[in-house]
């Protein structure tokens, strides 16, 4: 079983629609977690934090749920710059290493 | 204020070459890491070079080699190339006390033929 799993897509969503991908990990001791966008070609760049209690950052939403080991993205009304990779990152902090997963494409279509 | 730079953007060998890679990290930052992506995959850590050593290491073998200077900058040395070390280089850098926020170069993309 992978570290983190995600989901490899692509998620192809019409504009304007309401698209959530999620992440598992495996590591139950695993302390924060992170969302990354990956445009094509291009280098990752952080899309947010995800928080216990959940945080939101204008149309993107992101949860965690310890005890099933998930954390989730939920993007509101998507744009079609919206369409990236994005990439589940899990930090353990038994080892200081960010744990990557293989990405979710998403494709948003006028 | 740059951001982290990463030299060269392209460059082919082939199988049995050394390729080395450069990265400067961005103000500030004193940590560099160091990830290998192969098309369709999530970036993999190779290894974390802090004070000048190396201070995390992924599962990458020997052949991978790094140094860190003291103006922080890095390399990336990987010796004995196969065709499978064909990938994209990412460098990042943060500050030591991050948890999670790095900061990336656009990347050297090797082809080994």
């Amino acid at each position: 079983r992978k570290e983190v799993e995600q989901d490899p897509g692509p998620f192809n969503v019409p504009e304007g629609a309401t698209v959530a991908f999620n992440c598992t990990y495996s590591n139950s001791a695993s302390q924060s977690f992170f969302w990354y966008r990956q445009d094509c070609r291009k280098e990752p760049k952080l899309l947010m934090s995800v928080y216990s209690s959940g945080n939101e950052d204008g149309r993107f939403t992101a949860q965690l749920n310890r005890a099933s080991q998930y954390i989730s993205l939920l993007i509101r009304d998507s744009k079609l710059s919206d369409s990236a990779t994005y990439l589940c990152v899990v930090n353990e902090y038994s080892n200081y290493q960010l744990i990557w997963g293989a990405g979710t494409k998403l494709i948003i279509k006028p | 204020d740059a951001g982290v730079t990463q030299s060269p953007t392209h460059l082919i060998k082939t199988r049995g070459q050394q390729v080395t890679l450069r990265c400067s990290p961005k103000s500030g930052h004193d940590t560099v890491s160091w990830y290998q992506q192969a098309l369709g995959q999530g970036p993999q850590f190779i290894f974390q070079y802090y004070e000048e050593e190396e201070r995390q290491r992924g599962n990458f073998p020997d052949r991978f080699s790094g140094h860190q200077f003291p103006n922080y900058s890095s390399e990336l040395n990987v010796n004995a190339l196969l065709l499978g070390d064909s990938a994209l280089y990412l460098c990042a850098s943060s500050p030591r006390t991050t948890t999670g926020e790095l900061f990336f170069g656009e990347g050297s993309r090797l082809t080994v033929l």
